[in-house]
């Protein structure tokens, strides 16, 4: 299976700061990487699809880059509704695997 | 409205077995790929496996074949998750995703970007002796 690997694992951000996220792959996916946030007790909600592109209804503050084996989610200015859990998954494989998940806290 | 209803929270011994539900409603159900997907506490995701309603083909992950079975009942637009010989380790919040196959470009070629657009509630199961 491909490995997913999120760094950081956590980290402690103000509203209005700019914040990445990284995702990188065990082997290269191309652009088929897929951003989610969770809220606690909540399930998932896509935000990003293919790397790059915003999944409707989300915010424009957030966006995404990369491709091969490196990927970046960016929150241009941090809300307080953006406090959550944020995942990568690959979909390059038919076999989906997540990253393990990177706690913001604001 | 679309919609993903799962079933409720379940308690179950170790060695007894699992069904979970999941009503789609406000699409057509037939036309999209059921995903499975948990979440041990306090842990990250781990895809199950897959069905397509329409004709009830099956991907399951290796994590979990030979223990788990999918089906789907498109009379009502429910699938169901069962899982076998539980053990304390499947404690854990069992989604059911949606997947969305988006016609996008990539590499100068046409192609499908499979997301989950849509999520169940998360039904808890506790195994437990």
């Amino acid at each position: 299976d491909i490995q997913m690997t999120q760094s950081p694992s956590s980290l402690s951000a103000s509203v209005g700061d700019r914040v990445t996220i990284s995702c990188r792959a065990s082997q290269t996916i191309s652009t088929y990487l897929n951003w989610y946030q969770q809220k606690p007790g909540k399930a998932p909600s896509l935000l990003i699809y293919t790397a790059s592109n915003l999944q409707g209804g989300a915010p424009s503050r957030f966006s995404g880059s990369g491709s091969g084996t490196d990927f970046t989610l960016t929150i241009s200015s941090l809300q307080p509704e953006d406090s959550a859990t944020y995942f990568c998954q690959q979909s390059y494989s038919n076999r989906v695997t997540f990253g393990q998940g990177t706690n913001l806290e604001i | 409205e679309v919609q993903l209803v799962q079933s409720g929270t379940e308690v179950k011994k170790p060695g007894e077995s699992l069904r979970i539900s999941c009503k789609g409603s406000g699409y057509i159900f037939t036309n999209f790929w059921m995903a499975w997907v948990r979440q041990m506490p306090g842990k990250g995701l781990e895809w199950m496996g897959i069905i397509y309603p329409g004709d009830s083909d099956t991907r399951y992950s290796p994590s979990f074949e030979g223990r788990v079975t999918m089906s789907a009942d498109k009379s009502i637009n429910t699938a169901y998750l069962q899982l076998n010989s539980l053990e304390a380790s499947d404690t854990a919040l069992y989604f059911c995703a949606r997947r969305s196959d988006i016609d996008v470009v990539v590499d100068g070629s046409n192609s499908h970007a499979k997301t989950f657009d849509m999520w169940g509630q998360g039904t808890m199961v506790t195994v437990s002796s």
